[in-house]
């Protein structure tokens, strides 16, 4: 049974800082992840997915590597800034021919001013 | 595009009532997702459907919950009776399977059964 967890859960750092969020997966066979955002009392929003075939991607300051065989997958936010702060969570996706994504239970991000 | 569209935002009920989540995807998109989020258990996949059929309902925890997707458009998830425990954030998305395939959330219902 695929479990993914995130560490750290919560994550407070000044604004400018670049910094990286984990996320680590038990089962590698999966199909593809995807990074998602979560602001408070709001649904989530995809930021990366990345297919079980490439190594990374990236989107303006965001950028998202795999490594498949080793479970693991980060989120690397370059130049953080306060309007970055929200819950991120990683959600892998199986490669059974389910479309059920698993999710981790998200990194709290607070960028300070 | 709208995005995903879920109502009500807010439901409060006493337990033992009957409650109606309702979901309107983004037009096109040929898969629907309902989610459940908890502080204690975060985002769980409840059920999700393809082409408007239910494909998986592995995640629905008691016979209390059905869900139905009777057209393209629209999609129900119905609690009956409701319990105190069933209180939580539901949130629904869908997927268009032939582009990037990456999941649109709507703003969840926030359910608070007492």
């Amino acid at each position: 049974k695929q479990e993914v967890t995130q560490i750290p859960a919560a994550l407070s750092v000044p604004e400018g800082e670049n910094l990286v969020l984990n996320c680590s997966f038990t089962d590698s066979a999966i199909y593809n992840l995807q990074w998602f955002r979560q602001d408070p009392g709001k649904g989530l929003t995809s930021l990366l997915l990345i297919q079980s075939s490439q190594r990374e991607q990236t989107s303006g300051r965001l950028n998202a590597s795999l490594d498949k065989s080793s479970g693991r997958s980060t989120l690397y936010i370059a130049a953080s800034q306060p309007g970055d702060s929200a819950t991120y969570l990683c959600a892998v996706r199986g490669s059974s021919g389910t479309y059920k994504y698993i999710f981790g239970t998200g990194t709290r991000l607070k960028v300070l001013a | 595009d709208a995005g995903v569209i879920q109502s009500p935002r807010h439901e409060v009920t006493e337990m033992g009532q009957e409650v109606t989540l309702r979901c309107k995807p983004i037009s096109g998109h040929d898969y629907l997702f309902w989610y459940r989020q908890t502080m204690m258990r975060g985002l769980e996949l409840l059920i999700y459907f393809n082409n408007n059929v239910p494909i998986d309902d592995s995640g629905m925890p008691e016979d209390r919950f059905s869900a139905k997707m009777p057209n393209a458009s629209f999609s129900t998830l119905k609690i009956q009776p409701s319990e105190p425990r069933d209180s939580a954030v539901y949130f629904c998305a869908s997927s268009f399977s032939k582009a990037q395939r990456t999941l649109h959330f709507g703003n969840g219902t926030r359910l608070t059964v007492t």
